[in-house]
């Protein structure tokens, strides 16, 4: 069975700053991907950033970033230079390569003060 | 098309009644999937389609629930005796073939009265 938990139900940041999303996951799969969403308060779903459980660089997609410590089964995300519209939910996520769903986490709440 | 694309967007139902959600997703698309998200909380998976087989049917909350997928392509949800615990909104998603990231759908808010 697989597992997503995020500790943090919510998150300020000061604009401009980064900041750090928690994400643990738990799985008895060997390979398998870690997922991240953002959800503005409009609903849509964002994919933000993935890592493969075999990649050995973290994954970058502009701003954001992957912290990914395989043996503490931890991909956090982390967010540089916070801006006021990253305010938004956000999930983590994780699919095992045989498994035929996505699992989510809880989300954190993001609120960035100007 | 250009996103995936779901039908209503908002649908309010007398408890009992049967709804239908739809979900066209992004054409080549060949996975697809419904996912259920409460007010406030995460997304709660329901179901799956490869093609227009659903090799994964566990995470449909009780026998009133059920989906198909016709040609590959659009696939319904149908809440048969709503209750109001069913209220949420839908979410569906597909992807390509099914391991990278998915595209989602805005949703149905269904709130059933």
């Amino acid at each position: 069975a697989q597992k997503i938990t995020q500790t943090q139900p919510g998150m300020f940041v000061q604009e401009k700053e980064a900041v750090t999303l928690d994400c643990t996951y738990d799985t008895s799969d060997q390979s398998y991907g870690l997922f991240w969403y953002k959800q503005p308060s409009s609903g849509e779903m964002i994919f933000l950033i993935y890592q493969g459980s075999y990649d050995e660089q973290n994954a970058t997609e502009g701003r954001y970033s992957l912290n990914f410590q395989k043996a503490r089964k931890s991909a956090n995300l982390v967010i540089s230079a916070s801006q006021l519209g990253d305010s938004a939910m956000y999930f983590c996520a994780m699919r095992g390569y045989n498994n035929n769903d996505m699992r989510f986490g809880a989300g954190t709440r993001l609120t960035v003060k100007p | 098309g250009a996103g995936v694309s779901q039908s209503p967007s908002n649908k309010v139902t007398e408890k009992g009644k049967d709804v239908e959600l739809r979900c066209d997703p992004i054409s080549g698309h060949t996975a697809l999937y419904w996912y259920r998200q409460s007010l406030g909380q995460g997304l709660e998976f329901l179901i799956y389609f490869q093609g227009n087989s659903a090799p994964d049917k566990s995470g449909l909350p009780s026998d009133r629930f059920s989906a198909e997928r016709t040609g590959g392509s659009v696939s319904t949800l149908t809440i048969q005796r709503t209750q109001q615990e069913d209220s949420a909104v839908y979410l569906c998603a597909s992807s390509f073939r099914g391991f990278e990231g998915y595209t989602f759908g805005s949703g149905t808010r269904l709130t059933v009265v």
